[in-house]
């Protein structure tokens, strides 16, 4: 059960956006919609930024999106702002009853 | 304030065992699985597994099946992941968190670090 794919690396300008891919199997990604998008700045712990693929939790930025199509999904930050800069990690429930993340992306703004 | 709270920085040898904890507050222990996350240092994260506190149901990733231990306490309300036999290569910071809509609360992180 091998990890997400995700890019290593995205860089955007301020104000710009950006969309991070996350591509699995039909036996994560692509069966279930239980795609979540985490932060993490160096030396934190994660932060949920987006939920059941596309629900944002209370308290995140509005610029923050998702969306799913087969087997990827996406992260897309509008509107890209300094603050943004991090680690960003997809999840997905899987077949086996548990959880696989993405291989991380950082975002360079 | 919902909150998780672990134990703090381990410092141990090839061979030891360990447990860590992590403490829920502010919300119903027993209603949300808590996730166990690995991340080795300057790596991404790994999920390790799941765990029911309520009635310590225990999902693990194939590859940490047979080397950890989930375990929860729910009358004190916390969690643990143990090592009965450390590796080098168990040398990394782990988190809790907790499932809700995703995992949405987290652990601040324990560092474990193994060395002879």
């Amino acid at each position: 059960q091998s990890a997400l794919t995700q890019p290593a690396s995205v860089s955007g300008s301020p104000g710009q956006s950006i969309t991070i891919s996350c591509t699995g199997t039909s036996s994560d990604v692509g069966d279930y919609n239980y795609v979540s998008w985490y932060q993490q700045y160096p030396g934190k712990a994660p932060k949920l930024m987006i939920y059941d693929v596309s629900n944002r939790p209370s308290g995140v930025s509005n610029r923050f999106s998702g969306s799913k199509s087969g087997n990827t999904a996406s992260l897309i930050i509008s509107g890209l702002q300094a603050e943004d800069e991090g680690d960003y990690y997809c999840s997905s429930y899987t077949s086996s009853s548990t959880y696989v993340f993405g291989t991380g992306t950082k975002v360079t703004v | 304030e919902v909150q998780l709270v672990q134990s703090g920085t381990e410092v141990k040898k090839p061979g030891e065992s360990l447990k860590i904890s992590c403490k829920g507050s502010g919300y119903s222990f027993t209603s949300h699985w808590i996730g166990w996350a690995r991340q080795m240092p300057g790596k991404g994260l790994e999920w390790m597994g799941i765990i029911d506190p309520d009635d310590s149901d225990t999902k693990y990733r194939p590859s940490f099946q047979g080397l950890v231990t989930f375990s929860a306490d729910k009358s004190i309300r916390t969690a643990y992941l143990q090592w009965s036999s450390l590796k080098a290569s168990d040398t990394a910071m782990y988190y809790c968190a907790r499932l809700d809509d995703g995992f949405d609360i987290w652990g601040q992180g324990t560092m474990v670090t193994v060395s002879s």
